[in-house]
């Protein structure tokens, strides 16, 4: 089956300008992670929602920065009034089960390709 | 957020060498993964731990969660070029439920064929 998509892969924006970016998770995973990644570095989490409820939103660095999941299935990172320092690699992950479980269990996530977004 | 220190950075071996890498942190963690990015790709899960002192094998790989819950230790027998990637560990702190997970910074593999 489809793995986890994002669109675009690749957004070049102007300084100040609101750029979204969408992530389609795998058909029927509760669970849907937003992640980015600088050049060089792991994915530092920004947010997660089990089906449409955000559950922690801790990882968002300002509110510049949110996210929504309306229906429970596509997500959409929006960033606003962007900055250069905003650039970087934006993840999206889904996991079939509801996180929060257990300590001793772990839900596999499965990452998207990512957007890699560069602002000018 | 919380960085874990992985070592070496990069690593550039023979095909047919082991390699091994590890994972620190400076608290303790109940989970700890493995990943491997390829370029262009999102990381792909390789190993889960559990257990202070699990010892978990998946084919070639062999990973270790540290007695301490401080680190994890990752090796790669008799490598071979497809192995090239990066190699991310993540840990889960013992306060988390959320599922969210640290990354460490990353090991850079080179296998030369």
């Amino acid at each position: 089956g489809a793995g986890v998509s994002q669109s675009p892969r690749y957004k070049v924006t102007k300084r100040g300008q609101d750029v979204a970016l969408r992530c389609d998770p795998i058909s029927g995973h509760v669970s849907l992670y937003w992640y980015r990644q600088a050049l060089g570095q792991g994915p530092e989490f920004l947010t997660y929602f089990n089906y449409e409820a955000q559950q922690d939103k801790s990882g968002l660095p300002n509110d510049r920065f949110s996210a929504e999941r309306p229906e429970g299935s596509i997500s959409t990172l929006t960033i606003q009034r962007t900055e250069q320092r905003d650039s970087a690699m934006y993840r999206c992950a889904s996991s079939s089960l509801l996180a929060g479980g257990p300590p001793s269990s772990y839900n596999e996530q499965f990452f998207g390709p990512g957007t890699r977004l560069t602002v000018l | 957020g919380q960085q874990l220190n992985q070592s070496p950075q990069s690593m550039f071996i023979q095909e047919g060498e082991d390699v091994s890498m590890n994972c620190t942190s400076s608290s303790i963690f109940n989970t700890w993964l493995w990943y491997k990015q390829d370029p262009g790709e999102g990381p792909v899960l390789l190993i889960a731990l559990y257990k202070a002192g699990e010892l978990t094998s998946n084919g070639r790989l062999t990973a270790q969660f540290g007695i301490t819950r401080k680190d994890s230790f990752l090796n790669i027998s008799a490598s071979i070029p497809s192995d090239v990637g990066i190699y991310f560990c993540a840990g889960q702190p013992p306060t988390n439920t959320g599922n969210q997970f640290y990354f460490g910074t990353g090991t850079s593999l080179t296998v030369i064929p």
